[in-house]
């Protein structure tokens, strides 16, 4: 199985800051990968595929980026809403597999 | 809209078994593959099933493989998964998600139903 490693696992950062999430795959998956936001209680939302590209409807304040096996996801200009917890998936094979989440809370 | 809403979930014994459904609406699920995913306490996201739009390619995680079952019921706008010898380690939030065509990545989710495996 493909293992995605994510990092950090929590971070505190300020309304109106910047934030910068990475995940690292065990092997190539071509930019296979997603990021998602999950807020408790709520279903996931999709943010970003293919690496870099922005789901219809999503907030040009989250941006994706790729180096080898190596995923970032930055988001600029928090606002309390975006304070939740945040984590990647690679679809380039099944199984399907997940980072284990970043939990982003205010500072 | 695009709504999915998962139901089924509830306390139930080791070796038992539980059924949980996801409703669909706002689009044709015959278009669309489907998965079940779920998030035990305190652990990450866990891809448990998938299946493609007429129920031709199904695959399971490895965790799951020979004890549950994943279906669809196109008609009824409806996706399942019967769970068999149940085991508290599947204990977990579950999630019905649909996929983007032809890559697996979940571009809607429901908003879970908790199964909790406990005597």
């Amino acid at each position: 199985d493909i293992q995605m490693t994510q990092s950090p696992s929590s971070l505190s950062a300020s309304v109106g800051g910047r934030v910068t999430i990475t995940c690292r795959a065990s092997q190539d998956i071509s930019n296979s990968l997603a990021w998602y936001q999950h807020k408790p209680g709520r279903a996931p939302k999709l943010l970003l595929y293919a690496a870099s590209t922005l789901e219809s409807g999503v907030s040009s304040k989250f941006s994706g980026s790729a180096s080898g096996t190596d995923y970032t996801l930055i988001i600029s200009s928090l606002q309390p809403e975006d304070f939740a917890t945040y984590f990647c998936q690679q679809y380039y094979t099944s199984p399907y597999t997940f980072g284990q989440g970043t939990k982003l809370e205010i500072k | 809209e695009v709504q999915l809403v998962e139901s089924g979930g509830g306390l139930v014994q080791p070796g038992r078994s539980l059924r949980l459904s996801c409703a669909a609406s706002g689009f044709n699920l015959d278009d669309y593959a489907m998965h079940w995913l779920r998030q035990a306490p305190g652990k990450g996201l866990e891809w448990v099933s998938g299946i493609s739009w007429n129920s031709g390619k199904i695959d399971y995680a490895d965790s799951v493989r020979g004890r549950f079952t994943i279906s669809r019921d196109n008609a009824k706008n409806s996706l399942y998964l019967d769970m068999n010898s149940l085991r508290p380690e599947d204990t977990a939030v579950y999630y019905c998600a649909r996929a983007f065509p032809f890559l697996e990545y979940f571009q809607h989710w429901g908003p879970g139903t908790r199964v909790n495996i406990s005597s």
